[in-house]
């Protein structure tokens, strides 16, 4: 079975500072895809970064980016410069592929308040 | 505009009621995905289809039917809908399956079941 956990249900980070979002996974899959989300207050589920597995790169994405570590199912989201427009709740998600499309597992999340 | 749309946002029903939550998306997404969102438990994957005619089970599917009879409309029915099932429902596209395309999301449908 695929499980996604995210330890931290609730993080708080001061604007400008640095905050780093923990992320294991389990899986027996080679090939699969990791994603953070974020969903702030209007419930929209938004995209902020993505990592295939097979990339050793970590992504980046302006003041996101991950620390992926393959072989200890690891996947932080490291958000610098914090933002007010940062808070959200943020969800870790891993992805398989099966002939039929893809399957999705998410993690429980954690809420991310930004303090002024 | 490029979006995934669903109706109704809202919805009160009562127990054993059928009801359909449409899904529509108007970028030629060939994968589309049902999701249920509840407090501590994260999203879970309902059903998914790769195109029109496929679907497939996600993790959660008792109680739910789903079909892809045209690739941009993706319903998911309740044919006797209990409480258990009251929940924030999101549908989501992407162009294809199989890669780290990006999905879109709808703007969820809040359903409650008493």
């Amino acid at each position: 079975a695929q499980t996604v956990t995210q330890s931290q249900p609730e993080m708080s980070v001061q604007e400008a500072e640095t905050v780093t979002l923990s992320c294991t996974y389990d899986t027996s899959e080679n090939n699969y895809y990791l994603f953070w989300y974020k969903q702030p207050p209007s419930r929209q589920m938004i995209l902020v970064i993505r990592q295939e597995a097979y990339k050793q790169q970590n992504a980046t994405e302006n003041r996101f980016s991950v620390n992926f570590q393959k072989a200890a199912k690891s996947f932080s989201l490291k958000i610098s410069d914090s933002q007010l427009g940062d808070t959200a709740m943020y969800f870790c998600a891993f992805a398989t592929f099966r002939n039929t499309g893809n399957q999705f597992y998410f993690g429980t999340g954690t809420s991310l308040t930004v303090i002024p | 505009e490029a979006q995934v749309t669903q109706n109704p946002r809202y919805l009160i029903t009562v127990t054993g009621k059928k009801l359909t939550v449409t899904c529509s998306q108007n970028m030629n997404h060939e994968y589309m995905s049902w999701y249920r969102q509840d407090p501590g438990l994260g999203l879970r994957q309902i059903y998914y289809s790769m195109n029109v005619e496929v679907t497939d089970k996600g993790d959660v599917p008792e109680g739910y039917k789903v079909s892809r009879k045209e690739k941009r409309n993706f319903p998911l029915i309740l044919e006797s809908p209990s409480p258990n099932q009251t929940s924030l429902y999101f549908c989501a596209s992407s162009l294809y399956p199989g890669r780290s395309y990006e999905q879109y999301f709808g703007p969820g449908t809040r359903l409650t079941v008493t």
